[in-house]
């Protein structure tokens, strides 16, 4: 079945480092991609989605570009702020299913 | 504008008692989930509504019933709770567009 795969954590950097965090799917047929952000104590909220191969999703200066030839959806932001601190969740949404399968979470945490 | 609420935010049960979880959401979504989540494991999907009057399973729906008789609310059912059963429950709603709107959680501690 549908499965999303993510780098374990925690990541932990300074802040203005770049911040790569890694997601690898496998799918049958063309997915949708996203990705989730939880601050602490709180829901789930989109931060950006792409719905073909190719595309690049952007927002509050992270992006994710979706690769069908080596089916990943790499999230990256080139300078990180204390801010940022939360779990990142990478998803998929099956080819219209409306069933969306995560990653299990990538935690994003700074040197003190 | 609310989006999706769930109700209540905390609760502590004994093993074998029965509660329910309510979701209410007023954005006329079509589309309702109920997840699980625990340390390491992500989001697990429980069970989910394509609409009003039903339900189907998800990846982990031993424990667990569902009601959707109103299309703004979902109600996710514990008939005789287990310890494994401690998690933070996660209600979503998700319309055309694919993005899906999250509660704020319930922590449900089974003791």
């Amino acid at each position: 079945g549908d499965s999303v795969t993510q780098m374990e954590g925690p990541v932990t950097l300074s802040e203005e480092a770049f911040l790569t965090i890694n997601c690898t799917y496998t799918a049958t047929g063309y997915p949708s991609l996203f990705w989730y952000v939880q601050y602490p104590g709180e829901g789930l909220q989109l931060l950006l989605k792409a719905t073909k191969a190719d595309d690049k999703g952007s927002n509050k200066g992270f992006e994710a570009t979706y690769r069908k030839e080596t089916t990943s959806f790499h999230l990256e932001k080139g300078s990180v702020q204390v801010s940022d601190s939360a779990v990142y969740f990478c998803a998929l949404d099956g080819a219209g299913t409306y069933k969306y399968i995560f990653g299990t979470g990538t935690r994003l945490k700074f040197l003190a | 504008n609310a989006g999706v609420t769930q109700t209540p935010k905390f609760r502590v049960l004994k093993t074998g008692q029965s509660m329910t979880l309510l979701c209410a959401q007023d954005m006329n979504h079509e589309y309702m989930y109920w997840y699980r989540q625990d340390p390491g494991m992500g989001l697990r999907l429980i069970h989910y509504s394509v609409g009003e009057g039903t339900t189907a399973k998800g990846e982990v729906p031993d424990g667990y019933n569902v009601s959707r008789l109103k299309k703004q609310n979902f109600l996710l059912g514990l008939e005789s709770a287990a310890p494994s059963q401690t998690s933070v429950y996660f209600c979503a709603s998700m319309g055309r567009a694919s993005e899906a709107f999250f509660g704020q959680g319930t922590r449900l501690t089974v003791v």
